[in-house]
């Protein structure tokens, strides 16, 4: 069982140029979202989906872009990278309602130079 | 203010020890409440969710106040494997807002 599985783990990107991760999930969840996490912080909504085709602005969403063309993948685009986006990035994946926690990739490692 | 607040310790503690870990949020709405671990350059796993009444999981007790909007998690007889970092996890309208965590190291 995969669950969420997140690509890269690891990269490092210079200062303006792009890239995407992938977030890709095998347990049929409605729902996909996006975090980040910086050291000594708790994790920051990005963005989320609610289902195939549909995306919504989280907490901090500027800088960044999603896709949601197919129910089991979420990409996260970032158009010019700058090194305030250094961060640990986390997908997650959870069925509809409220009273479903969140299954989390293993996470993206991204430095920004 | 925070929407979800966490004393950030760090706690440190004996094997053995009982350990409380309480959390507060600000919007009485919130639906659901959950407590995450997240080891040391890991990811979050979902520890338990927090129901109104209270509930146990064999050493771990969540429970839940909405009349004063927090929520505690109870570690009993703490092994040397409970070293984490717990995150309180408050959800409402599909989307959970997440405390900074609090860091738990358990000693020999």
């Amino acid at each position: 069982n995969a669950g969420v599985t997140q690509t890269p783990k690891f990269r490092v990107l210079k200062t303006g140029q792009s890239m995407t991760l992938l977030c890709a999930q095998d347990m049929n969840h409605e729902y996909m979202y996006w975090y980040r996490q910086d050291p000594g912080m708790g994790l920051r909504l990005i963005h989320y989906s609610v289902g195939e085709g549909t995306t919504a602005k989280g907490e901090v969403p500027d800088g960044y872009n999603v896709s949601r063309l197919k129910k089991q993948n979420f990409l996260l685009g970032l158009e010019s990278a700058a090194p305030s986006q250094t961060s640990v990035y986390f997908c997650a994946s959870s069925p509809p309602g409220q009273n479903y926690g969140y299954t989390f990739g293993s996470g993206t490692r991204l430095t920004v130079v | 203010r925070k929407e979800v607040e966490q004393d950030p310790g760090p706690f440190n503690v004996p094997e053995g020890a009982t350990v409380a870990f309480n959390c507060t949020y600000s919007n009485s709405a919130s639906q659901s409440f959950f407590w995450y671990r997240q080891d040391c350059r890991k990811e979050p796993k979902l520890l338990m969710s927090v129901y109104s009444s209270g509930n146990e999981d064999g050493r771990f007790t969540a429970q839940l106040n909405r009349a004063s909007q927090y929520i505690s998690l109870l570690i009993r007889d703490s092994k040397l494997s409970d070293s984490a970092t717990y995150l309180c996890v408050v959800k409402y309208a599909g989307k959970s807002t997440f405390g900074d965590g609090t860091t738990l190291t358990v000693k020999p």
